[in-house]
């Protein structure tokens, strides 16, 4: 079975400043979907990039990016710039083929002004 | 475009009382839906997901039930509520392996 570690449970950054949150996965599978969630206090999950385990190229959505090792099976997500509107907890997700889609524990981001 | 729409999106219960939470998805056909419970700081749970009318996959055997009546509605329930089922319920979609899966708003459920 696949999981998902994410080994920060909180972290904290000043705002305008770059963070990093980790996220590592376990599988056997060679072709899968990565995937780092936000949740703000209003609780509503919000997707906020996502990487296809065949492509080389790390994902980027405006001030998000991954960095992603397939072959150490890590997936970390780089916030540049952070805002105080990046204050959520943050979810990592591994998706297999049959749409299994496993999360990590989460880790609680709190950008300071 | 898709929408999901969960409500009610907040109910307290007595312990003992039923349970229906309803989720609908509006502008696709034939997705796959998703229940997860979220305790308090913690992370998500699936319960169960459905992937066509009347098809139920439960991943964890406990107080609750899911229902498929209609290809967009997936209804939660419950006969009689526990302390234990207390939490953030989430519902969720989607058609396609890479694209992920997309939320409703949630619905926190506090049993006293």
């Amino acid at each position: 079975a696949q999981t998902v570690t994410q080994s920060q449970p909180e972290m904290s950054v000043q705002e305008a400043e770059t963070v990093t949150l980790s996220c590592t996965y376990d599988t056997s599978e060679n072709n899968y979907y990565l995937f780092w969630y936000k949740q703000p206090p209003s609780r509503q999950m919000i997707l906020v990039i996502r990487q296809e385990a065949y492509k080389q190229q790390n994902a980027t959505e405006n001030r998000f990016s991954v960095n992603f090792q397939k072959a150490a099976k890590s997936f970390s997500l780089k916030i540049s710039d952070s805002q105080l509107g990046d204050t959520a907890m943050y979810f990592c997700a591994f998706m297999n083929n049959n749409n299994d889609m496993r999360f990590g524990a989460g880790t609680r981001l709190t950008v300071k002004p | 475009s898709q929408t999901i729409h969960q409500w009610p999106a907040t109910l307290v219960q007595p312990v003992g009382s039923p349970l229906s939470l309803e989720c609908t998805v509006e502008g696709t056909s034939n997705p796959n839906l998703y229940w997860y419970r979220q305790a308090a700081g913690r992370g998500l749970q699936l319960l169960f997901y459905s992937v066509g009318i009347g098809q139920i996959s439960s991943e964890v055997p406990q107080n609750l039930s899911a229902s498929r009546p209609q290809d967009r509605q997936f209804i939660l329930s419950s006969k009689k509520l526990l302390l234990s089922d207390s939490g953030f319920y989430l519902c969720a979609w989607n058609l396609q392996v890479n694209y992920g899966y997309t939320f409703g708003s949630g619905t926190r459920l506090t049993v006293v």
